[in-house]
């Protein structure tokens, strides 16, 4: 296990809805990615943060966005939700924002109909 | 621009069998990471190997084995003597120094047949 807790597993969620996905972070890290892995994709990165500041964004509308707390847990949050945000979102922590080795949690199965 | 080929969708192979991953990548940074991760059903990402650019030395760690060759832009992954447990979707990553992300290929889907 790699101390990388997501939640929920799994959500299903209705198109136009606005979903919070949650990620507690490995102990000692202070870094978050988030990640979007379509089915039988490889994962696509949306954005990291790194002490509660955002430090870099993929190539992801506004309407994904994220918090990280002190505590260096995280949300994502995605708003008005369509049919193709239906993946499996991962979390990553790291210590420090250069990916040395970055542990991933098991990941939220997001399903929009 | 930052970009991994998988270009092994599949493959399935007799247990016991070795198997060779590929994976090429582009980059025009001179310092960069190259990862391994494993992808169980389950889902999570399990890390396998991180080298850095700089580092060519082939690596072998008990069933698993890397060659990263520089010169032809491949790091690719042995798995010896191959067991059921292998089955899962193994995908190579680049992560520039410069950079905070990783660059993830499409993934290689490895059945072990028993």
């Amino acid at each position: 296990e790699t101390g990388v807790t997501q939640s929920p597993t799994h959500l299903i969620k209705t198109r136009g809805q606005q979903v919070t996905l949650r990620c507690s972070s490995q102990s000692g890290h202070n870094t978050v990615s988030w990640y979007q892995q379509a089915l039988g994709q490889g994962p696509q990165f949306i954005f990291q943060y790194y002490r509660e500041e955002e430090n870099g964004r993929g190539n992801f509308p506004p309407r994904f966005s994220g918090l990280q707390f002190p505590n260096y847990s995280s949300e994502l949050n995605v708003n008005a939700l369509e049919l193709d945000d239906s993946a499996l979102y991962l979390c990553a922590s790291s210590l420090g924002t250069v990916n040395t080795e970055a542990f991933f949690g098991q990941g939220t199965r997001l399903t929009v109909v | 621009a930052q970009k991994v080929t998988q270009a092994q969708t599949e493959i399935s192979v007799v247990e016991k069998e070795d198997v060779t991953l590929d994976c090429v990548y582009e980059t025009r940074d001179t310092t960069y990471y190259l990862f391994w991760y494993k992808q169980p059903p389950s889902g999570e990402l399990v890390f396998l190997i991180r080298r850095n650019s700089f580092d060519e030395q082939n690596e072998i760690s008990g069933r698993y084995s890397w060659n990263f060759q520089k010169s032809t832009s491949s790091f690719n992954f042995t798995i010896t003597a191959s067991q059921v447990v292998d089955s899962a979707v193994y995908f190579c990553a680049l992560s520039p120094n410069t950079g905070n992300q990783f660059y993830f290929g499409t993934g290689t889907s490895l059945t072990v047949i028993p």
